[in-house]
């Protein structure tokens, strides 16, 4: 059962669009929501993370949308450029101690912007 | 400060070998995590540890076996390699705790392995 699930699986975008991709959850335990960007042949790196006391978090050209009501969540890059080909994976996590605070991933989005 | 490193980082196993991968981080992070990655499946938990002796099992344990004897070292043991494990490992790190409770995993670079 996938815990997050995670739209589209692949994405393509002109240079100086915007990418959407968007998540979304079921478990009202998890408070914490991270997303991970990969590039080939390395591991994941975090790249923006929200938490549901507020709806946006905004760091440079990306952005979370947190929709705490539709229990869905998604990332928003603005002016994309190439060199933000990449996965990206969108991720939930709960603090409680007992869970080992895991962390569970949704099945990624592949980008490619075209320049 | 290296992070997390893993090794090896590439391996060719015949069916019904046996290897550890190794993954050792200097961070002093309490939690550590294995994990595999597979095309459109995203990341799936193996096995995690809240810290040195403490080890449990997570979405996909059956194949595998961990140790946590040290702080800094978690090994994963593969018993009778099977095609089915043929993926890339990740292992990942993390501190507990804090004002903010926020949680920052930090990966290895991976380690990709192929059963034949």
């Amino acid at each position: 059962q996938q815990q997050v699930k995670q739209s589209p699986q692949s994405l393509i975008v002109q240079k100086g669009g915007i990418s959407i991709i968007n998540c979304a959850y079921e478990n009202t335990a998890f408070d914490y929501f991270p997303w991970y960007q990969q590039f080939p042949g390395k591991g994941p790196a975090l790249l923006i993370a929200i938490r549901p006391d507020v709806s946006e978090k905004k760091e440079g050209r990306f952005t979370i949308s947190f929709n705490k009501s539709a229990k869905q969540f998604s990332l928003h890059i603005m002016d994309s450029q190439p060199g933000d080909s990449a996965t990206y994976f969108c991720a939930a996590s709960s603090k409680a101690r007992l869970a080992g605070n895991q962390f569970y991933f949704g099945t990624g989005t592949s980008l490619t912007v075209i320049p | 400060n290296a992070g997390v490193t893993q090794t090896p980082k590439f391996r060719i196993l015949k069916i019904g070998q046996s290897m550890t991968l190794q993954c050792t981080q200097d961070m002093n992070h309490n939690y550590m995590y294995w994990y595999r990655q597979d095309p459109g499946m995203g990341l799936k938990l193996i096995y995690y540890s809240v810290g040195a002796g403490i080890t449990d099992k997570g979405e996909v344990p059956n194949g595998y076996n961990v140790s946590r004897s040290t702080t800094e070292d978690f090994p994963l043991r593969l018993e009778l390699a099977a095609p089915s494990q043929t993926s890339v490992y990740f292992c990942a790190s993390t501190r507990t705790g804090g004002k903010s409770g926020a949680n920052v995993l930090t990966f290895g670079a991976g380690s990709r392995l192929t059963v034949l």
